[in-house]
């Protein structure tokens, strides 16, 4: 089945360290995005990748890192200068062939920081 | 003013209710308009798409109004199930390719 698999999905952190969260899809879309979710509040865009070995920042890209090596893959960092790590991190990847493709989510990854 | 703008809510309604949803966009060369579902603690997924003419799906009914830069979200005979935060995302035409916009989300309570 296609889809986009995030892991882990919690994860533990103490503070001062840095944590890489895991996305691969296998929906052959170039476009990829990792978005933060915080209670109550919308998603905020971290950072976004339209092609192998190109990314953009999003909204709020301070204290984060993403590589995109692979097609398949998009993982983020959140390093230890992210001053509130604590939230919902969503991946998400979409068709940018068709200029209205819809995105698809993998299922989050919830980190919390001790 | 933010890109898309959607009333937070709550709208808490019986079960059989009708209940409607707005979302306003500021950018008008905006060109894909997506309604997705999320549930509590999960990720969301697509609800529709919503089309020029308008798209009916079941009990769901979305609508485009360019002139006035707004989409709406009809829900018919509101079942239990439907509880969860309707999310608004629009697509620019011409904007950094792939980037799209998120409203902060509708939460709804269908109440048996």
């Amino acid at each position: 089945d296609g889809g986009i698999t995030q892991s882990p999905k919690y994860l533990f952190r103490k503070e001062g360290q840095n944590v890489t969260l895991s996305c691969e899809q296998n929906l052959n879309h170039d476009a990829m995005y990792w978005y933060r979710q915080d209670p109550g509040q919308g998603l905020r865009l971290i950072y976004y990748s339209q092609i192998v070995n190109d990314f953009q920042k999003g909204d709020i890209a301070e204290g984060y890192s993403v590589s995109r090596e692979k097609k398949e893959s998009f993982p983020l960092t959140v390093t230890s200068a992210q001053k509130n790590p604590t939230a919902f991190y969503l991946c998400a990847s979409r068709s940018t062939s068709v200029e209205t493709g819809e995105l698809f989510f993998g299922e989050g990854s919830r980190l919390t920081v001790l | 003013r933010k890109e898309v703008e959607q009333d937070p809510g709550p709208f808490n309604v019986p079960e059989g209710a009708t209940v409607a949803f707005n979302c306003t966009y500021s950018n008008s060369a905006s060109q894909s308009f997506f309604w997705y579902r999320q549930d509590c603690r999960k990720e969301p997924k697509l609800l529709m798409s919503v089309y020029s003419s308008g798209n009916e799906d079941g009990r769901f009914t979305a609508q485009l109004n360019r002139a006035s830069q707004y989409i709406s979200l009809l829900i018919r005979d509101s079942k239990l199930s439907d509880s969860a935060t309707y999310l608004c995302v629009v697509n620019h035409r011409g904007s950094t390719l792939g980037r799209l916009y998120f409203g902060r989300g509708t939460q709804l309570t269908v109440w048996p």
